[in-house]
């Protein structure tokens, strides 16, 4: 299994402003994902960071909005900006350490943010 | 597009007792896994067991069990001996080649000592 460190676990924040979050694993892994859960939902796919390339974002969410980096294997930044009351959310990132179908998943204990 | 339903939004279970939780999934794909993780209120998603769609035999991990019925395309979690470190949401997940890893809505277990 991976250890993923996601930092911070939980902000509040001001209308307006952005947030990074990051995401550190212990080993090098080929996918990494980043999710939205709002209060009492389900887990929703922002997107994927892709290693040299640009992140891959599902319907719904722009790159404008949240800004994704993954510099290395082991690392990715999640950025929400101009951020208002209903970006408040948990945010998970995750991790597949390969492309064979059925990989698990891997979670980070996620960040709590607040909007005000 | 593939859907991962889960139509209790809340279950309660007596302390060693046995629970199941249920969940259905449309797919027209015949290679896919299918997952239960739990999400208990520190919030990190904890995978609980795995099942192969190829594996005709229901996968096992202690007092965990599924009954994966491919056909009817139904996948419950029966908990057995409820523990009160059971409590927590859980979340059924598909996933099959090319495809993002989909959740059900979740099942809120909820455990009385």
């Amino acid at each position: 299994s991976a250890v993923i460190s996601q930092k911070p676990s939980r902000d509040i924040c001001q209308r307006g402003t952005s947030l990074t979050i990051q995401c550190q694993v212990d080993s090098q892994v080929t996918m990494m994902f980043w999710y939205r859960q709002q209060p009492g939902q389900s887990l929703t796919l922002i997107a994927t960071a892709n290693q040299g390339s640009e992140a891959t974002y599902e319907s719904g969410f722009v790159i404008d909005k949240f800004p994704i980096s993954r510099p290395n294997l082991t690392f990715s930044t999640l950025t929400v900006s101009n951020m208002s009351p209903e970006d408040s959310s948990i945010y998970l990132c995750s991790v597949e350490g390969g492309q064979r179908v059925g990989n698990i998943q891997y979670f980070g204990a996620g960040t709590r943010l607040s909007v005000l | 597009a593939q859907t991962v339903t889960q139509s209790q939004p809340e279950m309660s279970v007596q302390e060693a007792e046995t629970v199941t939780l249920s969940c259905t999934y449309d797919t027209s794909e015949s290679d896919y896994y299918l997952f239960w993780y739990k999400q208990p209120p520190s919030r990190q998603m904890i995978l609980v067991i795995r099942q192969e769609a190829y594996k005709q035999q229901n996968a096992t991990e202690n007092r965990f069990s599924v009954n994966f019925q491919k056909a009817a395309k139904s996948f419950s979690l029966k908990i057995s001996d409820s523990q009160l470190g059971d409590a927590a949401m859980y979340f059924c997940a598909y996933h099959a080649s090319g495809s993002r890893l989909t959740f059900g809505e979740g099942t809120q277990l909820t455990v009385n000592p």
